[in-house]
């Protein structure tokens, strides 16, 4: 069972505007979540993360939203640019985890000039 | 700045044959994660180092997998009898105190 849900497997965006890439999970131990970006034949980077007792946290253009009640969290990248056309994975840690980090499936994001 | 390094980046091999692949973390992390990626998954946990010591592993480590982390600094993960199942990128990811990972490039296993 996926405690790390990213319902949307794709989003095309126009250049200039915002992209919003949604992720959900189920486990109410988790206590950090991560976003990270992956290209083709790379491994993932770490892009922006936010601990449980925040509810927002921003990064130059991107900042992540978390609604702890509905166990849900959010990307938004904005102006989006084409360099930023990737597979974004939402991960999550916590509960005795050790670190260990339970990613989504990703959202592949396609921003068109 | 040296990130996390593996080698090889591919690997191409025949069923039943065994592979070994290598991850050098950062210097300074003593936590090292190995993941394995699948097309249209996300990476998946398999093992984890504190410095030498193997603290966890994931169910998906079948007897045929074995990691090691002899010094505490780089890992190998070792693959017996490779099956087709096994073709997927693997991932090495090292970390400090905090809960962010850092991960190499990977290296993308496909068993003929």
């Amino acid at each position: 069972d996926q405690q790390v849900k990213q319902n949307s497997p794709s989003l095309s965006v126009q250049e200039g505007r915002i992209s919003i890439l949604n992720c959900d999970y189920t486990n109410s131990m988790f206590d950090y979540f991560l976003w990270y970006k992956k290209y083709p034949a790379e491994g993932p980077t770490f892009l922006i993360s936010i601990s449980s007792i925040k509810d927002k946290n921003e990064d130059g253009r991107f900042t992540v939203f978390l609604n702890k009640s509905a166990k849900h969290l959010s990307l938004h990248i904005v102006p989006s640019q084409p360099g930023d056309s990737a597979v974004y994975f939402c991960a999550a840690s916590g509960g005795g985890s050790q670190g260990n980090l339970i990613f989504g499936k990703g959202t592949k994001l396609s921003v068109k000039p | 700045d040296t990130g996390v390094s593996q080698d090889p980046r591919h690997k191409i091999t025949k069923r039943g044959q065994n592979v070994t692949f290598r991850c050098d973390p950062i210097s300074e992390h003593n936590r090292l994660y190995w993941y394995r990626q699948t097309l249209g998954q996300g990476p998946e946990f398999l093992t984890y180092f504190q410095n030498e010591a193997q603290l966890e592993k994931s169910r998906l480590l079948s007897d045929r997998f074995s990691a090691e982390r002899p010094k505490g600094s780089f890992s190998t993960l070792e693959i017996q009898r490779t099956e087709q199942g096994d073709s997927a990128m693997y991932l090495c990811a090292s970390g400090d105190r905090g809960e962010k990972l850092f991960f190499g490039s990977g290296t993308q296993l496909s068993v003929l």
